[in-house]
Parts: structure tokens; C-alpha cells; sequence
């Protein structure tokens, strides 16, 4: 089945340690999306790739940073979580090519800041 | 600034009928997505609006006024596995998902 796949699913790094993130996607979508999702909040989006192009959200700190080698693959790495990064990270896909453009979201990675 | 509301909790009793209700103010409009996040899962995708009216699948319905700025979703013969955050989203002008805080559903037997 087609789908979206991010690793691993749980995640615990020290205060100040380096992380990254990774999703694939089998889906051949053209746009990948990294969001930040806390307790009983809405999704937030950190950035986007549009194909090759990267998009930053204004409000996203420099701390994180992105990585699409190819279609299939985008990483996310923190260069230095704090206590305050400690959330769910959702990868997500979806085509320009027509329709709807629905997202399709990964399980999720929870990250835990000691 | 763009802004998405949403009820923050409701609850509703297994069998009966539900309407949770979305009211949007964004730059421009390009679709509302009504999404279901169960507790520590990824959103999954339920419905997608973009004209006025009413949309049907199954138990659920959604409802999309443009001129109101409005949204509904409607879960007919609720089950205790309908028991989660649905989330309202809107695209914008820019094609830029806006995204409610999500409304958390409790069924009861």
C-alpha cells in the first residue's frame, strides 16, 4: 500500500543533542510538509518542499532545519532540542496534480527532550 | 490575521447524532479538509469542501458555507471508536493550510 512512513516513532534525546528525523513516502507526491503538533494543538508547520523548492515558515527557528535528498525522502534535524521542542512531528504529503490535495500524514514521531 | 474556530471538547452519547462546527477568517479560500486524530495518531483525512452544500460519505457528513464563513461536520450513529479530535482546516489564497485547534469528541455508552 502507498503510504507515508516516518522513523522511528519514538524518540528521547538529551537537552542540547543533536536529532534527526526521517519520513518516506511511497506515494509519489510532489510536496512534503514537516509540522510540529503539541498536546491539544494544532498542527504547526515548520516547512514545506514544493518538488526541490524549500519554504520556510517565518516563525520557525533556526534550530530546525530540513532536508529532501529526493521525491521519496525529507529529514528534519534539530541541531540543538530544547525542553520546549519536545512534541509530535508529523510528516506529510500531497499532490499539485488535481483534486482535493488532501495531506497524508506519517504515524508521527514523538520526541522527548531529558 | 487568519484564525480558525472550533468547539475545544464535546461529548455525545454512542448511537446518537453529533455536529461539530468550524468558522473560519483567512485570506481567501481554496477548500476546507475536515480531518480525525485519534490520541497519539497522525490526522487522517475525512472530507474536503470547496463549494456550498452539503457533502455525504457514510456517517459522515460535512457542510461548507462560503459566505458564512462556516463548516459542520456531522457523525450520524456514533461508536465509541468515533471517540477523537477532529480537526478543521482551511486552504488560503496562498494555498497555505490554516488549521484549527481541533475539537476533542468523548462518546459515551
Amino acid at each position: 500500500d502507498a503510504m507515508v512512513i516516518q522513523n522511528p516513532r519514538y524518540q528521547v534525546t538529551q537537552f542540547g543533542k543533536p536529532v534527526t528525523l526521517s519520513c518516506s513516502q511511497t506515494l509519489n507526491h510532489n510536496v512534503m510538509y514537516w509540522y510540529q503538533q503539541k498536546s491539544s494543538q494544532a498542527p504547526k508547520l515548520l516547512f514545506h518542499y514544493y518538488d526541490k523548492d524549500f519554504n520556510n515558515e517565518a516563525d520557525t527557528p533556526d534550530n530546525f532545519q530540513s532536508r529532501r535528498p529526493n521525491t521519496s525522502f525529507c529529514f528534519l534535524d534539530i541541531r540543538s532540542p530544547g525542553l520546549g521542542d519536545a512534541a509530535m512531528y508529523l510528516c506529510a504529503t500531497s499532490s499539485t496534480s488535481g483534486g482535493a490535495n488532501e495531506q497524508f500524514f506519517g504515524p508521527g514521531t514523538r520526541l522527548t527532550v531529558l | 490575521g487568519q484564525n480558525i474556530d472550533q468547539p475545544t471538547e464535546m461529548t455525545a452519547t454512542e448511537g446518537a447524532i453529533v455536529q461539530i462546527n468550524c468558522t473560519y477568517q483567512t485570506s481567501g479560500f481554496n477548500g476546507l479538509f475536515w480531518y480525525q486524530q485519534h490520541a497519539g495518531e497522525a490526522p487522517t483525512f475525512l472530507s474536503y469542501n470547496v463549494l456550498d452544500g452539503l457533502e455525504e460519505k457514510g456517517r459522515f457528513s460535512s457542510f461548507l458555507s462560503r459566505s458564512k464563513g462556516y463548516s459542520y461536520l456531522l457523525l450520524k450513529e456514533l461508536q465509541m471508536k468515533d471517540s477523537a479530535s477532529y480537526l478543521c482546516a482551511v486552504t488560503d489564497s496562498n494555498y497555505q493550510l490554516i488549521w484549527g485547534a481541533g475539537t476533542k469528541l468523548i462518546i459515551k455508552p
